[in-house]
This record gives C-alpha cells, sequence and structure tokens, in this order.
C-alpha cells in the first residue's frame, strides 16, 4: 500500500468554525489532490498540487484552502465550515509518469453541525 | 473538458455469475483509463489501469477490463464473482502525459452487490 495517511480520521465541528485536514505521504510523489465524496457526486477534485508551493483549484473549491511547505504534506483548510462540507475528504498521491495512477489514503469523516 | 459515464448505478448478481460494469467516456485527447474499487468504509484501490499497448487489461482479485477506442468504452469484468467482491467501482479517466497534471476525472460509481 501507498504511504498515505489522513489526520485526524473523524471529526465534529460547528457552521463557522476554522477546520484542517492533514494528508500525509511517504512516497516522495510530486502530484498530491484532495477530493470529497458525497452520495451521488462520485469523487470530485478539491484542489490539488504539483509540488512545494505549487497549488491550484478544482472543480469544486470554493470554501476551501489549501497549502504545500513540504513534498510530503498537503494541508486543506475549509475557512469557515458549513453544513454544506459535511463529506467524506480523500487524499491522494500520484508519482506521475511512474505510472500514472493516483494512490488514495484512508479518508477524513468530517460532520458540521 | 473530458466526462465519464458509469452506465449502470447498481448490479446485483449471485456468486459465480460473471458481472460486466460498464464504462463510456469522453474526451478530446488520449487518455488514461483506470478502475477503482472501494469496499464499506475505506478509500480507493486500484483495481487496473490501461495507459497505452494491449487493450485487454487484468488487474488484482481477477478482474479485467478492455479500452475500446472507437467505442470509447473501458467496461469492467470478472467471469465469477464472490460475496467479498461485494464493494463500489469507480471508473475515471486523465488526460495523456503529464500536461494535465494525472487529475482525474471520476464516474458516479456502480455499486456491485454479490448475493448468495
Amino acid at each position: 500500500d501507498a504511504g498515505i495517511t489522513q489526520s485526524p480520521r473523524h471529526k465534529v465541528t460547528e457552521t463557522g468554525t476554522p477546520v484542517t485536514l492533514r494528508c500525509h505521504q511517504t512516497e516522495n510523489h510530486r502530484y498530491m489532490y484532495w477530493y470529497r465524496q458525497d452520495p451521488g457526486h462520485g469523487l470530485r477534485l478539491i484542489h490539488y498540487s504539483y509540488g512545494v508551493k505549487d497549488t491550484d483549484k478544482g472543480e469544486v473549491s470554493d470554501g476551501y484552502s489549501v497549502s504545500r511547505s513540504k513534498t510530503e504534506d498537503f494541508l486543506l483548510t475549509l475557512e469557515s465550515a458549513t453544513s454544506s462540507q459535511t463529506s467524506v475528504y480523500f487524499c491522494a498521491i500520484s508519482g506521475g509518469d511512474l505510472d500514472g495512477a493516483q494512490y488514495f489514503g484512508p479518508g477524513t469523516r468530517l460532520l458540521v453541525l | 473538458a473530458q466526462s465519464v459515464t458509469q452506465l449502470d448505478s447498481q448490479v446485483p448478481v449471485f456468486e459465480e455469475a460473471p458481472v460486466e460494469l460498464r464504462c463510456n467516456y469522453s474526451s478530446s485527447v488520449s487518455v488514461y483509463l483506470f478502475w477503482y474499487v472501494q469496499y464499506p468504509n475505506q478509500g480507493l484501490q486500484l483495481l487496473l489501469k490501461y495507459l497505452s499497448g494491449s487493450t485487454l487489461v487484468k488487474g488484482i482479485n481477477g478482474f479485467e477490463a478492455e479500452f475500446n477506442k472507437s467505442q470509447t468504452s473501458f467496461h469492467l469484468r470478472k467471469p465469477s464473482v464472490h460475496i467479498s467482491d461485494t464493494a463500489e467501482y469507480f471508473c475515471a479517466v486523465s488526460e495523456y502525459g503529464g500536461g494535465s497534471n494525472y487529475k482525474l476525472t471520476f464516474g458516479k460509481g456502480t455499486l456491485l452487490t454479490v448475493n448468495p
């Protein structure tokens, strides 16, 4: 299994509070991604990174920001959590041309009350 | 822009029966294609991938998929399923090469339920 961990694994928070989710990899891969998974929508890309300090928006980036100060860590921040951000969040990594695939972490289940 | 359509949201089958999960994609450029499996309360696991070469791709757990460029399809098959194959299956596509930063577009998933 690819060395990807996510923390926390579960979180309950209140509307309006900031929340930060962490993704940590031990594979030294260049590319990292944050997705959210909701019933009926599959997985949707929030933000991604193609190198340290290099990030870009995905299809559902409103209300989210990211940072990547080290190769191994990719942080997702909900600036002011809303109930619509209740979801399961997955981090993924890719080595790019090494094999073209993405490998996923175990997920973080977030409930915003 | 690319898109992925998984034609069946749910597929119930009996144990030891064959199964096919259908996936069609649209893209204006060459693509990489993937199938992932998600067991309950777990992350996504790569089943198989098509990057280039032979259009018949074999993956883990006895699954295989065939890339059909003319029909823009990448259907997943298994000749004999087990109860343990019960899971949700996702088809995904990315643009060929590094220009897309290897971003994936996912289908909405197919829930495979294997009954005894």
